[in-house]
């Protein structure tokens, strides 16, 4: 694989289940990032990690978990699923976390909680 | 606070130029980058402006004015295949990325 890529495409999910999306680099990027972005709005992140074994809340965190067990890998989990996050999900990734930070995107998950 | 604007939907013609303005406020600002994201794809990284002035890259320009939260973006000759949204975004003090809702730009023949 190149770059950053993220499983499942979309996903149709019944509320109160849980449900991970997965999203693996293979840039060797220490920062991942996880984003939604809803018609409207801009993206907003839910969750962040600037190294292996760290992760940080964004603005949206609530209702996600996330975890870095490793570089490559960042996934993103619903522990109980709601209607209100219904969204398209990016993951994304940069070589660091000072001020140049250009970030690279995965190609998103579309979630439909039902 | 912190907010970022830009306008939701522009028009332009094949071949002219088009102009994509971009406002913030923040109390803590380490850059500003603009994004192209096409339709039902992700997004990438067209420019970033840390210092006021004019950045130069083919036929995207994009400027910034620190003391006046503004930020623009320039498409010169224009085509087709620059229809898409233009996501404007600042790095707060925590580094983290506060995007605007994005501008759609339709380009007609």
């Amino acid at each position: 694989i190149a770059g950053i890529t993220q499983a499942p495409t979309s996903q149709i999910l019944a509320a109160g289940r849980r449900m991970t999306l997965r999203c693996t680099q293979d840039m060797r990027h220490n920062a991942m990032y996880w984003y939604r972005q809803d018609l409207g709005l801009g993206l907003r992140l839910i969750h962040y990690s600037n190294t292996a074994g760290t992760t940080g809340k964004g603005e949206v965190p609530d209702g996600y978990s996330v975890s870095r067990a490793n570089t490559d890998d960042f996934p993103l989990t619903l522990a109980s699923a709601v209607p209100s996050q219904t969204s398209v999900y990016f993951c994304a990734s940069s070589d660091g976390s000072g001020s140049y930070n250009e970030q690279f995107f995965g190609p998103g998950t579309r979630l439909t909680v039902l | 606070g912190q907010n970022i604007d830009q306008p939701t939907e522009m028009t332009a013609t094949e071949g002219a130029i088009v102009q994509i303005n971009c406002t913030y406020q923040t109390s803590g600002f380490n850059g500003l980058f603009w994004y192209q994201q096409h339709a039902g794809e992700a997004p990438t990284f067209l420019s970033y402006n840390v210092l006021d002035g004019l950045e130069e890259k083919g036929r995207f320009s994009s400027f910034l004015s620190r003391s006046k939260g503004y930020s623009y973006l320039l498409l010169k000759e224009l085509q087709m295949k620059d229809s898409a949204s233009y996501l404007c975004a600042f790095m707060d003090s925590n580094y983290q990325l506060i995007w605007g809702a994005g501008t759609k730009l339709i380009i007609k023949p």
